[in-house]
């Protein structure tokens, strides 16, 4: 699967957007991007996933650019339950596709 | 989305002793369930990949003698830690897939938390 960059920290504040970003530059064509959050001491939780269209679903959105090289993980009114570490993943969907995690983007929302 | 649970959540256990960890798909029949292993203020690390009735397939450095997975029907799989040492204390971690049932998603559990003391 293609390896992904994120860039390690951001933050926001509450009740703005957090747009989180992610490289793909080696993404193939069966390949979908997939977004899942890990809030400390938790299982990591699915948030939403796309191949190139535009998603968006009652938790976040997701942008991808057209050549599919890069995505950005939009959630509209972050609030301080949104503080948590957030992993762009690729992965293709055959069976026993798995997901590989990187070191994510720890994303902090203060007050 | 779909649900996965582990049990128990918070394990203590002395050294030399197994202990086993559960994950269950609630609401979904899971074909594929995987285990991760995850050390403090480090990513998730996947341990192996298991299909219900066959063989897990375990990631290069993992041993499978220790580290015993069986997924013996389509909602539940178990890790059971052998011989357990305090360096296996971690926060243990399954997630489970169907693409018949829960489509190109992978659900996770809340983890397992191991200590060995």
């Amino acid at each position: 699967d293609a390896k992904t960059t994120q860039p390690p920290s951001m933050d926001c504040a509450e009740g703005r957007a957090a747009n989180l970003p992610c490289n793909h530059s080696t993404i193939s064509g069966n390949e979908y991007v997939y977004w899942y959050r890990q809030i400390h001491s938790q299982g990591p939780q699915y948030i939403i996933h796309g191949l190139k269209n535009n998603e968006t679903n009652e938790m976040a959105s997701l942008i991808i650019t057209e050549d599919r090289k890069s995505s950005t993980l939009i959630l509209p009114h972050a609030t301080l339950r949104d503080t948590a570490v957030y992993y762009c993943i690729v992965r293709h969907t055959g069976a026993n596709s798995k997901l590989t995690f990187g070191k994510g983007i720890t994303l902090s929302v203060r007050p | 989305g779909a649900v996965v649970s582990q049990h128990p959540s918070r394990v203590i256990c002395k050294s030399g002793t197994s202990v086993k960890i559960e994950c269950r798909s609630l609401d979904f029949q899971a074909t594929t369930m995987f285990w991760y292993r995850q050390f403090p203020k480090q990513s998730l690390m996947l341990m192996a990949t298991s299909n219900e009735g066959s063989k897990a397939t375990y990631e290069q450095g993992v041993e499978k003698d220790k580290f015993l997975i069986n997924h013996a029907s389509l909602t539940l799989s178990t890790l059971t830690v052998t011989s357990a040492h305090p360096e296996d204390s971690s926060f243990y971690i399954c997630s489970a897939y169907s693409p018949a049932n829960s489509g190109n998603t992978i659900y996770f559990g809340e983890g397992s938390w191991l200590t060995v003391v």
